[in-house]
C-alpha cells in the first residue's frame, strides 16, 4: 500500500522568513495530495491540494509542487506569520482510496 | 448542516470498559472515514464505508473495535473492552467520491478518548 514520509519532523523560522517542507510517496499510481493544518486541539483542515495533472498550484502565501517521477511534493509557505504556527500533515491518494497521511511537521514561527 | 460533528468530545473510562462514538458527516457526502491520532502523529486510518458499505478495515484494528453506518448517515465507533493503548484521538472525516476520483476530506472535531 502507499506509505508517506514527510520531513522535517519540526521546523522553527524567523517571522518573514519561508517554510518548506517535502513528503515523498511510494505508490506511482496516487495522484491527489492535499495538505491539512491542524492546530492545538483542533481539527485538521484542508490548506492546500495538487492532482497529479498539475506541477504547481498557489494560493496567496502557500504553494505546492509536485514532482511525479521523484514521487515527492513540497509544501512552500512564504512570508510567515505567527499564526502560521502549527502541525501541518501531507497526504496522498490513489484513485478513490483512502489518503495516508505523513508523520507531520510542527511549525513555529519565531517574533 | 456546518461540517463533521462528532460526539462526544472527550471520553474518560476505565480499562476493560466499552465506549462508543458517534460521527455525522456532511449530508452530501457518501463517504465516511475513521482515523485515529495519537500525540505528535498523522492521521492512522482504521477504516471507511461508502454510504452503509463497509469497504475497507485496517489490519491494525482488532477485534474489539467495530464500526456501523446503518443507513448511510451516521456512523458509530464501538471498542470493546479498552485497554490504556486504545486511548488517543479519534477522527472522523467525509468526502464525496465518485468511482474514480479523489476529493477531500472534511474532519471533525475528534473524540479524545483516554483510558485509565
Amino acid at each position: 500500500g502507499e506509505n508517506v514520509e514527510q520531513h522535517p519532523s519540526t521546523l522553527s523560522v524567523q517571522e518573514g522568513d519561508s517554510a518548506v517542507i517535502k513528503c515523498t510517496y511510494s505508490d506511482s499510481a496516487s495522484n491527489y495530495f492535499p495538505w491539512y493544518k491542524q492546530e492545538l486541539g483542533k481539527r485538521p483542515q484542508l490548506i492546500i491540494d495538487i492532482r497529479s495533472n498539475v506541477g504547481e498550484k498557489k494560493d496567496q502565501r502557500i504553494a505546492v509542487t509536485l514532482n511525479k517521477t521523484a514521487k515527492h511534493f513540497s509544501l512552500h509557505i512564504t512570508e510567515t506569520q505567527p499564526e502560521d504556527s502549527a502541525v501541518y500533515f501531507c497526504a496522498a491518494i490513489k484513485g478513490a482510496q483512502k489518503l495516508v497521511f505523513g508523520q507531520g511537521t510542527r511549525l513555529t514561527i519565531n517574533p | 448542516d456546518t461540517g463533521v460533528s462528532q460526539d462526544p468530545r472527550h471520553k474518560i473510562t476505565k480499562r476493560g470498559q466499552n465506549v462508543t462514538f458517534r460521527c455525522d458527516p456532511i449530508s452530501e457526502h457518501n463517504r465516511l472515514y475513521w482515523y485515529r491520532q495519537t500525540l505528535g502523529q498523522g492521521p492512522e486510518f482504521l477504516t471507511y464505508f461508502q454510504n452503509e458499505a463497509q469497504l475497507e478495515k485496517s489490519r491494525l484494528l482488532s477485534d474489539r473495535f467495530s464500526a456501523e453506518r446503518p443507513k448511510g448517515s451516521f456512523s458509530t465507533l464501538e471498542i470493546q473492552r479498552t485497554e490504556q493503548g486504545d486511548s488517543a484521538m479519534y477522527l472522523c472525516a467525509s468526502s464525496f467520491q465518485t468511482g474514480g476520483g479523489e476529493g477531500g476530506y472534511t474532519f471533525g472535531s475528534g473524540t479524545r478518548l483516554t483510558v485509565v
